[in-house]
């Protein structure tokens, strides 16, 4: 089982849709989680931190289940803007045990 | 507000030849990193340095070396590219080792023929 897993998509939605993405990690000593946007051709940026109680960003709600290991992104009322590829990041301790996932691409189209 | 700028922005190289990726960061953040994105592999780490004067290898730090001479500077080199080393490279930094909160640069595209 790879560490970090995410499906790569593509997901096509239409503007206005909720859209989830999913991401599986395997190391269960895993302490923090991130969730970053890339454009294409551009770099990776934070989206947001994951929090063990969920958080809630304007229309993205990230949320952890460490006993499934898997954490969440839910994006609302999908934006033109929103079109990105969104990766998942699990810290599992250490500069070097920060891995990402391979991406999960979405298009929103009008 | 600079962040982090990276040199060159694109390159085409001969291999053989040695390269060397430029990184500066003027937040002050003690950690850095490189890590080149390939298509359908993400984000893998190279090397790493959790403060100025320390260095770590990454998942894939072979044909690749890195200094940090002071807080600002992270330096990347190719001794000897080979093709298998085209890619896009990033260079990030953090505030502490080991937090997820990277702030990147926006990538050296490198090509080796």
């Amino acid at each position: 089982r790879k560490e970090v897993e995410q499906d790569p998509g593509p997901f096509n939605v239409p503007e206005g849709a909720t859209v989830a993405f999913n991401c599986t990690y395997s190391n269960s000593a895993s302490q923090s989680f991130f969730w970053y946007r890339q454009d294409c051709r551009k770099e990776p940026k934070l989206l947001m931190s994951v929090y063990s109680s969920g958080n809630e960003d304007g229309r993205f709600t990230a949320q952890l289940n460490r006993a499934s290991q898997y954490i969440s992104l839910l994006i609302r009322d999908s934006k033109l803007s929103d079109s990105a590829t969104y990766l998942c990041v699990v810290n599992q301790g250490g500069s070097e045990k920060l891995v990402f996932g391979k991406g999960t691409k979405l298009t929103v189209n009008p | 507000i600079a962040g982090i700028t990276q040199a060159p922005t694109s390159q085409i190289l001969a291999a053989g030849r040695r390269m060397t990726l430029r990184c500066t960061q003027d937040m002050r953040h003690n950690a850095m990193y490189w890590y080149r994105q390939d298509l359908g592999l993400g984000l893998r780490l190279i090397h790493y340095s959790n403060t100025a004067g320390t260095t770590g290898k990454g998942e894939v730090p072979d044909g690749y070396s890195v200094s940090r001479a002071n807080t600002d500077d992270f330096p990347l080199t190719l001794a000897s590219a080979v093709p298998s080393q085209t890619s896009v490279y990033f260079c990030a930094s953090s505030d502490e080792a080991g937090t997820g909160e990277l702030f990147f640069g926006e990538g050296s595209r490198l090509t080796v023929l």
